[in-house]
């Protein structure tokens, strides 16, 4: 089946605390984000990556870092969780955004930093 | 920059009610793309219809159509005999031609009573 996993679903850490969420796609997919969900604020992309070892910031990356080593695989790392970060986590991966492709969305990770 | 505006926070209709969703943007892009995503109560990010800058054809698929006009940069969205289910949270969002930002609206939450 094709997908997009995320792993924790659910997580509750503590300020400083480091913390890595796994995301992963079995579609082929070259372009990968993450995004947050807060309420009223919809979705803000944190940072994208249009191919392999290829990552750029979207509108709010203070705070977190990723890496694209492999295609599949865009984790999100959150060095010193702060609870400014808790928040509703989405991956997402596209065979080609740049291209109008549609993206696809993980469950979703909810985060709640004490 | 690119922006997206859905102003309408919720919406509340009774069933069987044409409903019409919309969705301003802002790009100095030429190409772009734009797209709606549907978030049902159970979380999931699901996408319904993604829309090319040079193509203005409306859409219709079943109970749903969507209008683009480039002359007031919208990309409204209308459930005709809205339906229980109809009821969710809808984005509409924007993405630029060679490139990997993608910019979300705030979401227009749906309700839809029996």
């Amino acid at each position: 089946e094709a997908q997009v996993t995320q792993n924790p679903r659910y997580l509750i850490t503590v300020t400083g605390k480091k913390l890595t969420v796994t995301c992963s796609q079995n579609m082929n997919h070259e372009y990968m984000s993450w995004y947050r969900q807060d309420p009223g604020l919809g979705l803000r992309q944190i940072y994208y990556s249009m191919n392999v070892e290829v990552t750029d910031k979207g509108d709010v990356p203070e705070g977190y870092k990723v890496s694209r080593k492999e295609k599949r695989n865009f984790p999100l790392i959150l060095e010193s969780p702060s609870p400014n970060q808790t928040s509703l986590y989405f991956c997402a991966s596209s065979f080609e955004l740049a291209g109008g492709r549609p993206q696809f969305f993980g469950p979703g990770t909810r985060l709640t930093v004490l | 920059a690119q922006k997206v505006t859905q102003a309408q926070t919720e919406i509340s209709v009774v069933e069987k009610e044409d409903v019409t969703l919309d969705c301003v943007y802002e790009t100095r892009d030429t190409t772009y793309y734009l797209f709606w995503y549907k978030q049902p109560p159970s979380g999931e990010l699901v996408f319904l219809i993604r829309r090319n800058s040079f193509d203005e054809q409306n859409e219709i698929s079943g109970r749903y159509s969507w209008n683009f006009q480039k002359s007031t940069s919208s990309f409204n969205f209308t459930i005709t005999a809205s339906q229980v289910v109809d009821s969710a949270v809808y984005f509409c969002a924007l993405s630029e031609a060679h490139a990997g930002k993608s910019t979300f609206g705030d979401g227009t939450t749906l309700t839809v009573k029996p």
